[in-house]
Protein backbone atom coordinates (compact mmCIF):
# COMPACT_ATOMS: atom_id res chain seq x y z
CA UNK A 1 0.00 0.00 0.00
CA UNK A 2 1.23 3.80 -0.83
CA UNK A 3 1.43 5.92 2.57
CA UNK A 4 0.93 9.53 1.74
CA UNK A 5 2.99 11.83 4.41
CA UNK A 6 2.22 15.67 4.49
CA UNK A 7 4.42 18.12 6.35
CA UNK A 8 3.72 20.52 8.40
CA UNK A 9 0.79 19.43 10.06
CA UNK A 10 -0.34 22.97 10.16
CA UNK A 11 0.69 26.51 9.38
CA UNK A 12 0.00 29.88 9.90
CA UNK A 13 0.45 32.87 6.92
CA UNK A 14 0.05 36.56 7.14
CA UNK A 15 -2.93 37.43 4.33
CA UNK A 16 -1.21 37.88 1.24
CA UNK A 17 1.79 35.47 1.77
CA UNK A 18 2.37 32.13 0.23
CA UNK A 19 1.85 28.59 2.08
CA UNK A 20 3.85 25.82 0.81
CA UNK A 21 2.47 22.32 1.54
CA UNK A 22 4.20 19.24 1.02
CA UNK A 23 3.74 15.44 0.33
CA UNK A 24 5.32 12.40 0.25
CA UNK A 25 4.85 9.14 -1.34
CA UNK A 26 6.00 6.37 -0.43
CA UNK A 27 6.43 5.11 -3.94
CA UNK A 28 6.38 6.55 -7.36
CA UNK A 29 3.38 8.11 -8.38
CA UNK A 30 4.77 8.46 -11.82
CA UNK A 31 3.47 6.34 -14.39
CA UNK A 32 6.12 6.08 -16.98
CA UNK A 33 4.13 5.40 -19.90
CA UNK A 34 1.63 8.28 -20.10
CA UNK A 35 4.48 10.50 -17.93
CA UNK A 36 1.13 11.23 -15.52
CA UNK A 37 2.10 11.80 -11.48
CA UNK A 38 -1.52 9.99 -10.04
CA UNK A 39 -1.27 12.65 -7.18
CA UNK A 40 -4.34 15.06 -6.39
CA UNK A 41 -4.56 18.32 -3.41
CA UNK A 42 -8.13 18.69 -1.55
CA UNK A 43 -9.31 21.83 -0.25
CA UNK A 44 -11.83 21.01 3.19
CA UNK A 45 -13.67 23.71 5.16
CA UNK A 46 -15.29 22.71 8.09
CA UNK A 47 -18.94 20.87 7.49
CA UNK A 48 -18.45 20.36 4.12
CA UNK A 49 -16.66 17.62 1.62
CA UNK A 50 -13.19 17.42 0.21
CA UNK A 51 -13.03 19.55 -3.03
CA UNK A 52 -10.51 18.70 -5.58
CA UNK A 53 -8.45 21.59 -6.47
CA UNK A 54 -5.67 19.96 -8.47
CA UNK A 55 -5.45 16.82 -10.31
CA UNK A 56 -2.73 15.02 -12.11
CA UNK A 57 -0.71 17.08 -9.59
CA UNK A 58 -0.61 20.49 -11.32
CA UNK A 59 -3.66 20.51 -13.30
CA UNK A 60 -6.06 23.17 -11.26
CA UNK A 61 -9.74 21.89 -11.98
CA UNK A 62 -11.84 24.71 -13.69
CA UNK A 63 -13.42 27.28 -11.62
CA UNK A 64 -9.89 27.06 -9.02
CA UNK A 65 -7.96 30.34 -8.34
CA UNK A 66 -4.43 30.24 -9.88
CA UNK A 67 -3.03 31.32 -6.57
CA UNK A 68 -3.26 27.68 -5.96
CA UNK A 69 -0.34 25.69 -7.77
CA UNK A 70 0.71 21.92 -7.74
CA UNK A 71 4.10 20.18 -8.55
CA UNK A 72 6.52 18.07 -7.92
CA UNK A 73 6.89 14.19 -9.54
CA UNK A 74 7.58 10.65 -8.64
CA UNK A 75 7.51 10.95 -4.83
CA UNK A 76 7.68 14.44 -3.86
CA UNK A 77 4.83 16.97 -4.32
CA UNK A 78 4.25 20.56 -3.28
CA UNK A 79 0.95 22.39 -3.24
CA UNK A 80 2.04 26.37 -2.99
CA UNK A 81 -1.25 29.16 -2.24
CA UNK A 82 0.36 32.31 -3.70
CA UNK A 83 -1.20 35.55 -2.37
CA UNK A 84 -3.17 33.87 0.90
CA UNK A 85 -6.40 34.81 0.70
CA UNK A 86 -8.94 34.80 4.16
CA UNK A 87 -11.28 31.94 2.38
CA UNK A 88 -8.48 29.79 2.22
CA UNK A 89 -8.45 28.99 5.58
CA UNK A 90 -9.20 25.16 5.44
CA UNK A 91 -7.13 21.86 5.76
CA UNK A 92 -5.35 20.48 2.64
CA UNK A 93 -4.83 16.81 2.12
CA UNK A 94 -2.26 15.27 -0.90
CA UNK A 95 -3.61 11.80 -2.12
CA UNK A 96 -2.48 8.83 -4.71
CA UNK A 97 -4.94 7.66 -7.23
CA UNK A 98 -1.92 5.38 -8.59
CA UNK A 99 -3.09 2.18 -7.05
CA UNK A 100 -5.57 0.52 -5.20
CA UNK A 101 -5.77 1.27 -2.10
CA UNK A 102 -6.27 4.66 -2.76
CA UNK A 103 -4.65 7.17 0.29
CA UNK A 104 -4.94 10.39 1.93
CA UNK A 105 -2.25 11.97 3.27
CA UNK A 106 -2.92 13.02 7.16
CA UNK A 107 -3.64 16.97 6.16
CA UNK A 108 -2.01 20.21 6.46
CA UNK A 109 -4.00 23.14 8.26
CA UNK A 110 -3.46 25.93 6.91
CA UNK A 111 -4.38 29.21 9.17
CA UNK A 112 -3.99 32.95 9.30
CA UNK A 113 -0.95 34.77 11.19
CA UNK B 1 -26.96 18.90 -13.04
CA UNK B 2 -24.29 16.25 -11.41
CA UNK B 3 -25.12 15.33 -8.03
CA UNK B 4 -24.71 12.38 -5.27
CA UNK B 5 -25.79 12.02 -2.15
CA UNK B 6 -25.54 9.69 0.76
CA UNK B 7 -27.51 8.44 3.33
CA UNK B 8 -28.67 5.10 5.79
CA UNK B 9 -28.84 5.27 8.91
CA UNK B 10 -27.30 8.00 11.13
CA UNK B 11 -27.28 5.60 14.63
CA UNK B 12 -26.16 1.58 14.41
CA UNK B 13 -25.55 -0.21 17.41
CA UNK B 14 -21.93 -2.12 17.64
CA UNK B 15 -21.77 -5.47 16.01
CA UNK B 16 -24.49 -4.54 13.64
CA UNK B 17 -24.16 -4.30 9.97
CA UNK B 18 -24.04 -0.52 8.14
CA UNK B 19 -26.12 0.06 5.04
CA UNK B 20 -25.75 3.28 3.20
CA UNK B 21 -26.83 3.68 -0.42
CA UNK B 22 -25.30 6.50 -2.67
CA UNK B 23 -27.73 8.19 -5.46
CA UNK B 24 -26.29 10.36 -8.18
CA UNK B 25 -27.38 11.74 -10.84
CA UNK B 26 -25.96 13.43 -14.36
CA UNK B 27 -24.50 10.01 -14.61
CA UNK B 28 -24.27 6.36 -14.44
CA UNK B 29 -22.29 3.73 -13.61
CA UNK B 30 -22.86 2.11 -17.23
CA UNK B 31 -20.97 5.13 -18.70
CA UNK B 32 -17.86 4.01 -19.50
CA UNK B 33 -14.58 4.22 -17.09
CA UNK B 34 -17.37 5.92 -14.41
CA UNK B 35 -16.38 4.71 -11.10
CA UNK B 36 -17.62 5.41 -8.09
CA UNK B 37 -15.95 5.43 -4.37
CA UNK B 38 -16.68 5.33 -0.76
CA UNK B 39 -14.73 7.09 1.47
CA UNK B 40 -15.21 7.96 5.10
CA UNK B 41 -13.71 10.70 7.38
CA UNK B 42 -13.73 10.26 11.56
CA UNK B 43 -13.83 13.55 13.10
CA UNK B 44 -10.61 15.51 13.22
CA UNK B 45 -9.27 12.99 10.88
CA UNK B 46 -7.83 12.41 7.24
CA UNK B 47 -10.16 10.68 4.71
CA UNK B 48 -9.91 7.30 4.72
CA UNK B 49 -10.23 5.42 1.47
CA UNK B 50 -12.77 2.22 1.57
CA UNK B 51 -13.98 0.75 -2.06
CA UNK B 52 -14.46 1.80 -5.01
CA UNK B 53 -17.16 0.00 -7.67
CA UNK B 54 -16.47 0.34 -11.64
CA UNK B 55 -18.05 0.61 -14.63
CA UNK B 56 -17.36 -2.93 -15.63
CA UNK B 57 -18.37 -4.14 -12.46
CA UNK B 58 -14.93 -4.33 -10.96
CA UNK B 59 -14.65 -3.79 -7.11
CA UNK B 60 -11.56 -2.79 -5.12
CA UNK B 61 -11.18 -2.76 -1.24
CA UNK B 62 -9.22 -1.41 1.44
CA UNK B 63 -6.80 -3.67 2.75
CA UNK B 64 -7.29 -3.31 6.17
CA UNK B 65 -11.33 -3.67 5.79
CA UNK B 66 -11.90 -5.67 2.94
CA UNK B 67 -13.57 -9.00 5.24
CA UNK B 68 -15.73 -6.30 6.11
CA UNK B 69 -17.13 -4.75 2.98
CA UNK B 70 -19.39 -5.29 0.11
CA UNK B 71 -19.44 -2.57 -2.64
CA UNK B 72 -22.66 -3.16 -5.20
CA UNK B 73 -24.47 -1.52 -7.69
CA UNK B 74 -28.18 -1.54 -8.50
CA UNK B 75 -30.05 -2.27 -12.14
CA UNK B 76 -30.57 1.78 -12.65
CA UNK B 77 -26.83 2.06 -12.59
CA UNK B 78 -27.65 5.44 -10.38
CA UNK B 79 -27.96 3.69 -6.99
CA UNK B 80 -24.62 1.89 -4.90
CA UNK B 81 -24.59 0.61 -1.84
CA UNK B 82 -21.56 0.07 0.73
CA UNK B 83 -22.89 -3.02 3.37
CA UNK B 84 -20.06 -2.68 6.49
CA UNK B 85 -20.65 -5.65 8.64
CA UNK B 86 -19.64 -5.73 12.94
CA UNK B 87 -19.89 -2.50 13.28
CA UNK B 88 -17.76 -0.43 16.10
CA UNK B 89 -17.70 2.52 17.84
CA UNK B 90 -14.13 3.61 15.98
CA UNK B 91 -16.18 3.27 12.54
CA UNK B 92 -18.06 6.06 14.12
CA UNK B 93 -16.89 9.17 11.18
CA UNK B 94 -18.40 10.61 8.35
CA UNK B 95 -19.48 8.74 4.83
CA UNK B 96 -18.88 10.04 1.87
CA UNK B 97 -19.45 8.81 -1.75
CA UNK B 98 -17.31 10.42 -4.60
CA UNK B 99 -16.81 10.16 -8.05
CA UNK B 100 -13.98 8.97 -9.92
CA UNK B 101 -14.34 9.28 -13.90
CA UNK B 102 -11.47 7.13 -15.67
CA UNK B 103 -9.78 8.75 -19.14
CA UNK B 104 -9.09 6.60 -21.66
CA UNK B 105 -6.01 7.29 -23.31
CA UNK B 106 -3.47 5.29 -25.32
CA UNK B 107 -2.77 3.48 -22.14
CA UNK B 108 -5.79 2.24 -22.20
CA UNK B 109 -8.23 3.49 -19.15
CA UNK B 110 -6.32 6.02 -16.31
CA UNK B 111 -8.07 6.50 -13.09
CA UNK B 112 -8.82 9.63 -11.99
CA UNK B 113 -8.87 12.24 -8.79
CA UNK B 114 -12.37 12.24 -6.95
CA UNK B 115 -13.99 14.84 -8.46
CA UNK B 116 -17.02 15.05 -7.23
CA UNK B 117 -18.58 14.36 -3.38
CA UNK B 118 -21.69 13.69 -1.69
CA UNK B 119 -22.09 15.72 1.02
CA UNK B 120 -21.84 12.94 3.34
CA UNK B 121 -23.72 11.25 6.22
CA UNK B 122 -22.42 10.83 10.14
CA UNK B 123 -23.15 7.72 10.93
CA UNK B 124 -22.65 7.11 15.03
CA UNK B 125 -21.82 3.79 16.10
CA UNK B 126 -22.91 3.38 19.67
CA UNK B 127 -25.47 0.74 22.20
Amino acid sequence: DIVMTQSPDSLAVSLGARATINCKSSRSVLYSPNNKNYLGWYQQKPGQPPKLLIHWASIRESGVPDRFSGSGSGTDFTLTINSLQAEDVAVYYCQQYYSVPLSFGGGTKVEIK
Amino acid sequence: QVTLRESGPALVKPTQTLTLTCTFSGFSLSDSGMCVNWIRQSPGKAPEWLARIDWDDTEHYSTSLKTRLTISKDTSKTRMVLTMTNMDPVDTATYYCARSPSNYDRTGYTQNAFDLWGPGTFVTVSS
